[in-house]
């Protein structure tokens, strides 16, 4: 079973509109790790946010809010008052552990675009 | 804070030949780095997890024979393609992990083509 689904293969929001990325994960860990990274045209992977299996808040970063909801194994990335730079590939991205050195495990991503 | 490099950032070569690629922390230490592969329109998969002064670990897969990786440094982990063919060309991004987070900062990737 893939332990990170990411279902929208693309993805398009209006600028100045908010945009929620769907991504489920799979794990029988109790400590697990969640991250959303940007990555433009130019390859460069870019961390956007963290959401800890034991952080009871949802993260926010900025634009950037993790809906976490860890009874459905979701970890929603939502964008708020989208602006054109936010044009992009997204990942979702879960590591079993909260150890730094442990392996980090990538979705298949979700490209989103911005429409002026 | 928190820069990494790799070197080349593109490279062309023969089949045949074999290819290095530099990852480098510049503003910190690393024991740890990690090597992934993207396909296009791919995502990223895990090749190996390097750690300084010890042999890397190798994802299920991953020919540890072709994909050489040494970590002489904390500083800096390469690995090299060996006998590169069309098949290897990918863009290779490293990742390294300060001793002081449990963040890992990604390099700007390698776009290798092999002729």
């Amino acid at each position: 079973a893939q332990k990170i689904t990411q279902t929208q293969p693309g993805m398009f929001v209006q600028e100045k509109e908010a945009v929620t990325l769907d991504c489920t994960y799979d794990t029988s860990d109790q400590s697990y790790g969640l991250f959303w990274y940007k990555q433009p045209s130019s390859g460069e992977m870019i961390f956007l946010i963290y959401q800890g299996s034991y952080d009871e808040q949802n993260a926010t970063e900025g634009r950037y809010s993790l809906n976490f909801q860890k009874a459905r194994k979701s970890a929603n990335l939502v964008i708020s008052a989208s602006q054109l730079g936010d044009s992009a590939m997204y990942f979702c991205a879960m590591r079993e552990g909260l150890e730094g050195y442990q392996k980090v495990t990538f979705g298949i991503g979700t490209k989103l675009q911005v429409i002026p | 804070g928190a820069v990494v490099s790799q070197h080349p950032s593109r490279v062309i070569c023969k089949s045949g030949t074999s290819v290095k690629i530099e990852c480098r922390s510049l503003d910190f230490q690393a024991t740890t780095m990690f090597w992934y592969r993207q396909f296009p329109k791919q995502s990223l998969m895990l090749m190996a997890t390097s750690n300084e002064g010890s042999k890397a670990t190798y994802e299920q897969g991953v020919e540890k024979d072709k994909f050489l990786i040494n970590h002489a440094s904390l500083t800096l982990s390469t690995l090299t393609v060996t006998s590169a063919h069309p098949e290897d060309s990918s863009f290779y991004i490293c990742s390294a992990l300060p001793i002081t987070s449990d963040e890992q900062f990604f390099g700007p990737g390698t776009r290798l083509t092999v002729l």
